[in-house]
């Protein structure tokens, strides 16, 4: 089945710099890779997603790369802000099995 | 706005009992999954489902069944709770294939075992 690994696992910058957060899926068929915010004690939020047939997508000052020959994609966030700490999470999913299958995710800390 | 609930947050149970979860979405969703969160893990699925009385086995599916009665409802049933199962569990639904995928969360039960 589908393995999405995900890096670093902690990641800590200053206000101000970009956090860049990447993961890498095994299943070729895999074709739509959301990212989810998790902050502490709350749900899980979907921030950004992109599909197989796009390699950026951009929303503010977040974007996602998909390199689909190296299957990997990337979360990039820019003049991250205090706000912006919480655990974030890479998913991928086929058409096949539309359930997603998540990376370990990561822990941002952005420090004022 | 989806909304997704869940029956408990917080559940304190003991060894061998049978526990039930209960997820119920307002969006006429086609599609409910249920996860378990745990430290350093992510979120594993156990159980999902694409319409009512289907359901098809996630990636750790042992120690836990479901039941689809209804299309808003989705359960999440231990047979038999061991400590192992002390975790958070995520219940999702998302829209049917076509439409978009994201898939909408719930507040979670935080299940411990004793």
């Amino acid at each position: 089945g589908e393995n999405v690994e995900q890096h670093p696992s902690t990641l800590s910058v200053q206000e101000g710099d970009s956090a860049v957060i990447k993961c890498t899926y095994s299943d070729s068929a895999s074709n739509y890779f959301p990212w989810y915010k998790q902050e502490l004690g709350k749900r899980p939020q979907l921030i950004i997603d992109i599909r197989s047939n796009v390699g950026e997508k951009k929303d503010q000052r977040i974007a996602v790369t998909l390199n689909k020959t190296a299957k990997h994609f990337s979360l990039h966030i820019t003049e991250t802000q205090p706000e912006d700490s919480a655990v974030y999470f890479c998913a991928a999913s086929t058409a096949r099995r539309r359930a997603l299958t998540f990376g370990s995710g990561t822990r941002l800390q952005v420090q004022p | 706005d989806v909304k997704v609930t869940q029956s408990s947050r917080y559940l304190v149970k003991r060894t061998g009992e049978k526990v039930f979860l209960e997820c119920v979405q307002d969006m006429d969703h086609e599609n409910m999954f249920w996860y378990r969160q745990d430290p350093g893990l992510g979120l594993r699925l156990i159980y999902f489902s694409y319409d009512v009385k289907m359901k098809e086995k996630g990636d750790i599916p042992e120690g836990y069944s479901v039941s689809r009665e209804k299309k808003e409802r989705f359960s999440l049933i231990l047979e038999s709770a061991s400590t192992n199962q002390t975790s958070m569990y995520l219940c999702a639904s998302s829209p049917p294939m076509g439409l978009r995928d994201t898939q909408y969360f719930g507040p979670g039960t935080r299940l411990t075992v004793l």
